[in-house]
């Protein structure tokens, strides 16, 4: 199974803050990478496929990065609104599997 | 606008029997496969497997294979997911997402509300 890792577990930034999100595959898994957001009590959302590309409706301060095994989340410009629990996932075989999660909490 | 939209929470004993609902719209349904995903109280995001309503043809993940049973029926666009026999470890909530894909690119979106699944004796 390709282990899906995220860096840091945890973290809290300022409105205006620019906040990255690192995810690491055990594996080189090409750009087959996603990111999704979920706030407490609800599902989660997808926000950014193959590594980079932004889904329809997503604010442009969420960008995404990366290829092989590193990966990145950046919010540029934090907003109230992005207190949140992120996920990586794979998609490079049929199991896909999460990263554990990034709480970010704004101050 | 396409939707996914599951059943409601659940309360059952353990050794009980299960089947919790996904129901789809908006787009076709023969067309994207659809994924179950859990989420234990408290921690991430576990992919259970995955259906192609086209066929049925049904990917589980090892963790799950042999508990869980993944079904469709086209017939009223919707997706299951059912348990022959409730353990209290299964007390989670259990998403439904439709696999969006570009080539052999894949996603989830979108997801279904959630089903709170509770089993105590």
């Amino acid at each position: 199974d390709i282990q899906m890792t995220q860096s840091p577990s945890s973290l809290s930034a300022s409105v205006g803050d620019r906040v990255t999100i690192t995810c690491r595959a055990s594996q080189n898994i090409d750009n087959y990478l996603n990111w999704y957001q979920q706030k407490p009590g609800k599902a989660p959302n997808l926000l950014i496929y193959a590594a980079l590309h932004l889904r329809t409706g997503v604010p442009s301060r969420f960008s995404g990065s990366g290829s092989g095994t590193d990966f990145t989340l950046t919010i540029s410009g934090l907003q109230p609104e992005d207190s949140a629990t992120y996920y990586c996932q794979h998609s490079y075989t049929t199991l896909y599997t999460f990263g554990q999660g990034t709480k970010l909490e704004i101050k | 606008e396409v939707q996914v939209v599951q059943s409601g929470a659940e309360v059952k004993k353990p050794g009980e029997s299960l089947m919790i609902s996904c129901k789809t719209s908006g787009y076709s349904f023969t067309t994207y496969w659809i994924t179950w995903l859990r989420q234990m109280p408290g921690r991430g995001l576990e992919w259970i497997g995955t259906i192609d309503p086209k066929d049925s043809e049904t990917k589980y993940s090892p963790s799950f294979q042999g508990h869980v049973t993944i079904s469709v029926d086209k017939s009223v666009i919707t997706a299951y997911l059912q348990w022959s026999s409730l353990k209290a470890s299964d007390t989670a909530m259990y998403y439904c997402a439709r696999l969006d894909y570009s080539g052999s690119l894949g996603w989830l979106d979108p997801w279904g509300q959630g089903t709170l699944v509770t089993v105590s004796s």
